[in-house]
């Protein structure tokens, strides 16, 4: 079976500073990783992936993730936060050859101006 | 380039009222999925299917059905709506092939359901 866990379900940050979402997995198989976005209203986007190539993952709008095994993680963060930055953020899992995603609780982010 | 279109994008039912969500997709995607979404619990599948007649149940698939009958499109029917299956109801799909596992889903923009 695989998991994820969202360690924060809201994170409130300054524009131009960095952010950081957690993100832990579990899993029995080599794993994909996945993150999206969901701005109000709207479904959900693809910020980056990970499929057992490089660790440190680059994704769109200056967003980047580290695979770390050893520690099951597979943290999100960006260096200066932007006001349109401001969204619901999703950590997904996907075990090797299995169509099921297993998605995170979310984490709401705020952008103070 | 449409994507993935769902509609309605809002919908108000009576208890009991039966209704289908529309998705369709112009990608040739072999996948296609349900999800729903409530407050505090991420998405939820309620649905997939790997290909045109073929479909399978996922995490919360009571009170729904679906069907496959071609590529594009990927139907979810409620037979008798309740209360608890007001949500936001997102369809995805993605392409099969080159390590389909690594192969992210493309989401609709969502229907937002009410059962009253």
């Amino acid at each position: 079976a695989q998991s994820v866990t969202q360690l924060d379900s809201h994170v409130s940050v300054s524009e131009g500073t960095p952010v950081l979402l957690r993100c832990n997995y579990s899993s029995s198989y080599s794993p994909s990783l996945f993150w999206y976005v969901q701005h109000p209203n709207k479904g959900l986007q693809l910020l980056l992936k990970y499929t057992s190539a490089a660790t440190l993952v680059k994704g769109i709008n200056g967003f980047e993730a580290e695979f770390k095994k050893s520690e099951t993680s597979f943290h999100l963060t960006k260096p200066s936060a932007h006001m349109s930055d401001a969204a619901e953020y999703f950590c997904v899992v996907r075990n090797f050859n299995d169509y099921k995603l297993s998605f995170g609780a979310g984490t709401t982010v705020t952008v103070r101006a | 380039n449409a994507g993935v279109t769902q509609t309605p994008k809002f919908q108000v039912l009576k208890t009991g009222q039966s209704m289908t969500l529309q998705c369709a997709q112009d990608m040739n995607h072999e996948y296609m999925s349900w999800y729903r979404q409530d407050p505090g619990m991420g998405l939820r599948l309620i649905h997939y299917s790997v290909g045109a007649g073929i479909t399978d149940q996922g995490e919360v698939p009571n009170g729904y059905n679906v069907s496959r009958s071609t590529t594009e499109d990927f139907p979810l029917r409620l037979l008798s709506a309740a209360p608890s299956q007001t949500s936001v109801y997102f369809c995805a799909s993605r392409a099969s092939g080159g390590g389909s596992s690594n192969q992210p889903q493309h989401f609709g923009d969502g229907t937002r359901l009410s059962i009253l």
